[in-house]
């Protein structure tokens, strides 16, 4: 089946535009995760989704960035004022979102941001 | 907090040898912890978790971690590498609860020469 995608898979633009990225969960998973993967460094969460909602936005860096999923399957990262530091590969994952459970986080493969 | 330490930031072994990557977690309880492999271009994928019990793991591609919590490790062990292993690995803790986010180390670049 198909796993989590991510639209679009480069994106360039330059110092303070708005851009929007797009993660598409594998089908039925109620939770969403994104996480930003900047040059050299690991993962670091940024903001995670049971269903609508979010229930961990603890690790967005500040209040230019903002993220919804609005009928509980899709979501969509936005930054306003995009600035250099923002540079990153972005990754969504997706899992079932059980409770009680251990439940595997899919990844994507990953949008990557470009800001000049 | 939890935390991850992979303190190789590159590590480059002959084909054919055996492969050990470090990883040190902080966690106040018994933690779930994971190997995740990235190739260029690529998602990360998952390699294997612990959870509890059996403290060596095994997992894809001849992969195995062996779990110590009195050294607060989690290394990850290949007997033989091909060159296919050739990647980004990133050992990752989460909270012993389902759903929790991830928290990953800055990753070891595994380079593999004939």
């Amino acid at each position: 089946g198909a796993g989590v995608s991510q639209t679009p898979s480069n994106k360039v633009t330059e110092k303070g535009k708005y851009v929007e990225l797009r993660c598409d969960p594998i089908s039925g998973h109620t939770a969403l995760y994104w996480y930003r993967q900047s040059l050299g460094q690991g993962p670091e969460f940024l903001i995670y989704f049971q269903g609508t909602g979010a229930a961990d936005d603890s690790g967005l860096p500040n209040d230019r960035f903002f993220a919804v999923r609005p009928e509980g399957s899709v979501s969509t990262l936005k930054i306003q004022r995009t600035e250099r530091g923002d540079s990153a590969v972005y990754l969504c994952a997706s899992s079932w979102g059980r409770t009680g459970h251990y439940n595997e986080q899919f990844f994507g493969p990953g949008t990557r941001l470009t800001v000049l | 907090a939890q935390s991850v330490t992979q303190p190789d930031i590159h590590i480059t072994v002959s084909e054919g040898a055996s492969l050990e990557l470090r990883c040190n977690y902080s966690y106040g309880a018994t933690p779930y912890l994971f190997w995740y492999v990235q190739s260029p271009g690529q998602g990360l994928q998952l390699l294997l978790k612990y959870f509890s019990g059996d403290t060596l793991v095994q997992g894809i591609k001849g992969f195995e971690a062996e779990f110590k919590r009195s050294q607060s490790s989690f290394n990850l062990r290949k007997p033989s590498v091909h060159w296919s292993d050739a990647a980004e690995y990133f050992c990752a803790v989460g909270a012993n609860s389902g759903n929790t986010p991830l928290v990953f180390g800055k990753g070891t670049r595994l380079s593999v020469i004939a």
